[in-house]
């Protein structure tokens, strides 16, 4: 009873550095997104896939790139971290009606 | 545009009292509404949410929220709160826009109880 499981839980990297955000889930859901929490600003959208092999800019896409090789996986990866950056990380899977949300990754980058 | 506004950035009750926390949205078609609850360093659940069909939704933990299209709100009621309600709440509205299915959520509203 899995459900939607990130990895890591944290993290910290130094500016410049590279990583990659894996999210795995096990619902067999269409649609996978990545956000990102911040105070005070909520959640907001940074990449999302409609399905294997497809990925789509969100709000917040700069500096991020995603892949969906398999159903299952959607990873982020940040190819030169920036302070910037620092922030949570939530990636949630839908079957198209409501998400499933993850715990969570805590990134700094220093 | 799309959007969606919690007005309240604090809310302070005691336990026992009633709850109402404000959302209001804007939204180009019909939406799908949600309200999601987070606990302090853990992901996002969800209370409950709204298709269609009867405007009172009933969710998990004794909680509702009520659709008044006419005011573009979609507030979360809870009769009597208990200290373990005190979270983060958040209110998200999106649709099928392009069959993608994403939500817009609020800044959130942050609930403190006391004893």
């Amino acid at each position: 009873n899995a459900g939607v499981t990130q990895t890591p839980k944290f993290r910290v990297l130094k500016t410049g550095q590279s990583m990659t955000l894996l999210c795995a889930q096990d619902m067999n859901h269409e649609y996978m997104y990545w956000y990102r929490q911040d105070p005070g600003m909520g959640l907001r959208l940074i990449h999302y896939s409609v399905g294997e092999g497809t990925t789509a800019k969100g709000e917040v896409p700069d500096g991020y790139n995603v892949s969906r090789l398999k159903k299952q996986n959607f990873l982020l990866g940040l190819e030169s971290a920036a302070p910037s950056q620092t922030s949570v990380y939530f990636c949630a899977s839908s079957p198209g009606t409501g998400y499933t949300f993850g715990s969570g990754t805590r990134l700094t980058v220093v | 545009a799309q959007s969606v506004t919690q007005p309240d950035i604090h809310i302070t009750v005691s336990e026992g009292a009633s709850l109402e926390l404000r959302c209001n949205y804007s939204y180009g078609a019909t939406p799908y509404l949600f309200w999601y609850v987070q606990s302090p360093g853990q992901g996002l659940q969800l209370l409950l949410k709204y298709f269609s069909g009867d405007t009172l939704v009933q969710g998990i933990k004794g909680f509702e929220a009520e659709f008044k299209r006419s005011q573009s709100s979609f507030n979360l009621r809870k009769p009597s709160v208990h200290w373990s309600d005190a979270a983060e709440y958040f209110c998200a509205v999106g649709g099928t826009t392009s069959g993608t299915y994403k939500y817009i959520f609020g800044t959130g509203t942050r609930l403190k109880v006391l004893a």
